[in-house]
């Protein structure tokens, strides 16, 4: 099983570029979620969707957007990058809105110059 | 916005020590769940907890959920050098599906 998979691994931006984050999973999971974290702050919740057609906001939103089309895939978009977003960002799944196990993706580390 | 506080930071054991640290905070979760993440990996679940007082094995590791619902511990017994990396809690936050995280423990294991 693939699980969940994210492309690409790393990417490097100049401040103002746009560019999309991909996440996939397999598993037929309701509930997708993408973090960011940094050094000394843990995971940060950006957005997240509990099916198809249905996205939320997270802890720290600001500058990021999503979509959620099919169940199997959830990017997340910068618009137009800043410094700030440097930082590694996590795809991560649940199987169900009750299932409380979340599963990971290997992360996408980015670096906004 | 909700944080979760984890203790301790880092710890630097010897191998064959126990380890605990926790997580604590001023809000109620429905679950709890504990991770480890290697360098350049994403966070990998070594226990999920669903109900207050509940105690949870798997292999040397062992999590409790507190009965308040605001706290949770994790222990390793007899460490060993793969245990070295970050561990993480998380908890779910009771009427949403939001999962808010702790800062993580990072252990170092001497041999």
């Amino acid at each position: 099983n693939a699980g969940v998979t994210q492309t690409p691994k790393f990417q490097v931006l100049k401040t103002g570029q746009s560019m999309t984050l991909q996440c996939a999973q397999d598993m037929n999971h309701e509930y997708m979620s993408w973090y960011r974290q940094d050094p000394g702050m843990g995971l940060r919740l950006i957005h997240y969707s509990v099916g198809a057609g249905i996205t939320d906001q997270g802890e720290v939103p600001n500058g990021y957007n999503v979509s959620r089309s099919t169940t199997e895939d959830f990017p997340l978009r910068l618009l137009s990058a800043a410094p700030s977003q440097t930082s590694v960002y996590f795809c991560a799944s649940s199987y169900s809105r009750t299932s409380q196990k979340l599963f990971f993706g290997s992360g996408t580390q980015l670096s906004v110059l | 916005g909700q944080q979760l506080n984890q203790s301790p930071q880092s710890m630097f054991i010897q191998e064959g020590e126990d380890v605990s640290m926790n997580c604590t905070s001023s809000s109620i979760f429905n679950t709890w769940l504990w991770y480890k993440q290697d360098p350049g990996e994403g966070p990998v679940l070594l226990i999920a907890l669903y109900k207050a007082g509940e105690l949870t094995s798997n292999g040397r590791l062992t999590a409790q959920f507190g009965i308040t619902r605001k706290d949770s511990f994790l222990n390793i017994s007899a460490s060993i050098p793969s245990d070295v990396g970050i561990y993480f809690c998380a908890g779910q936050l009771v009427g949403t599906y939001k999962y808010i995280f702790g800062t993580g423990t990072r252990l170092k294991v001497l041999a």
